[in-house]
């Protein structure tokens, strides 16, 4: 069972931030964050990761909670290539699985 | 970065007939390869662990007799639907992660084998 729970669908206008938020309640302490994306008819797209301190990459931000209960991933600028559906998955060794993600729209 | 291959991208299928999905990782070494189906609208449900060297480890749910999974190099997992149905229609992906050494190592995946079985 996925132990992340997400918005079902986001919408942003072009050019704009968007926070796409996660919830992790019984996140253990060896569990990492990490986010992928994925476009319509390809496969996932690793964005970001991280434990406990904030991340950025070319990418996206990770922002940690200090209790690490939930995290945002955040795209400064979103472009019409960002629409995706974008999973929170806590990953520990080789536990791998998915929740139902968030549908980020873009509109331009 | 690090790709992951996967092929076919597309196939259709007689119903009875057995398909063969390949995943390769290009620049890496992989040993550990995970196997996920997709039905439309849906999320990515993990289907199988294939791990170099040794049998796969399948969700529950999962027919391991259904869907052979053989991961003979460092470099290569294939699955196989055998005698396929109608229902077994999905996208099936493949990923891999990049080092045994790094436990955090993200995932890489395939773009994905859309199966129809007619």
């Amino acid at each position: 069972d996925a132990k992340t729970t997400q918005p079902n669908s986001m919408e942003s206008n072009e050019e704009e931030p968007v926070h796409l938020p996660c919830n992790h309640s019984t996140i253990s302490g060896t569990d990492y964050i990490h986010w992928y994306r994925q476009l319509p008819s390809q496969g996932p797209e690793y964005v970001i990761h991280g434990l406990t301190s904030n991340v950025n990459n070319r990418m996206a931000s990770l922002a940690i909670a200090e209790d690490r209960k939930s995290s945002t991933l955040i795209l400064h600028r979103a472009t019409l290539r960002d629409a995706a559906v974008y999973y929170c998955i806590l990953y520990n060794n080789n536990d791998m699985r998915f929740g139902a993600g968030t549908r980020l729209t873009v509109k331009p | 970065g690090a790709v992951v291959s996967q092929h076919p991208s597309r196939v259709i299928c007689k119903s009875g007939t057995s398909v063969k999905i390949e995943c390769r990782s290009l620049d890496f070494q992989a040993t550990t390869m995970f196997w996920y189906r997709q039905f439309p609208k849906q999320s990515l449900m993990l289907m199988a662990t294939s791990n170099e060297g040794s049998k796969a480890t399948y969700e529950q749910g999962v027919e391991k007799d259904k869907f052979l999974i053989n991961h003979a190099s460092l470099t290569l997992s294939t699955l196989t639907v055998t005698s396929a149905h109608p229902e077994d229609s999905s996208f099936y992906i493949c990923s891999a992660r990049e080092s045994p050494l790094r436990v955090n190592s993200p995932l890489h995946f395939g773009n994905g084998t859309r199966l129809t079985v007619t």
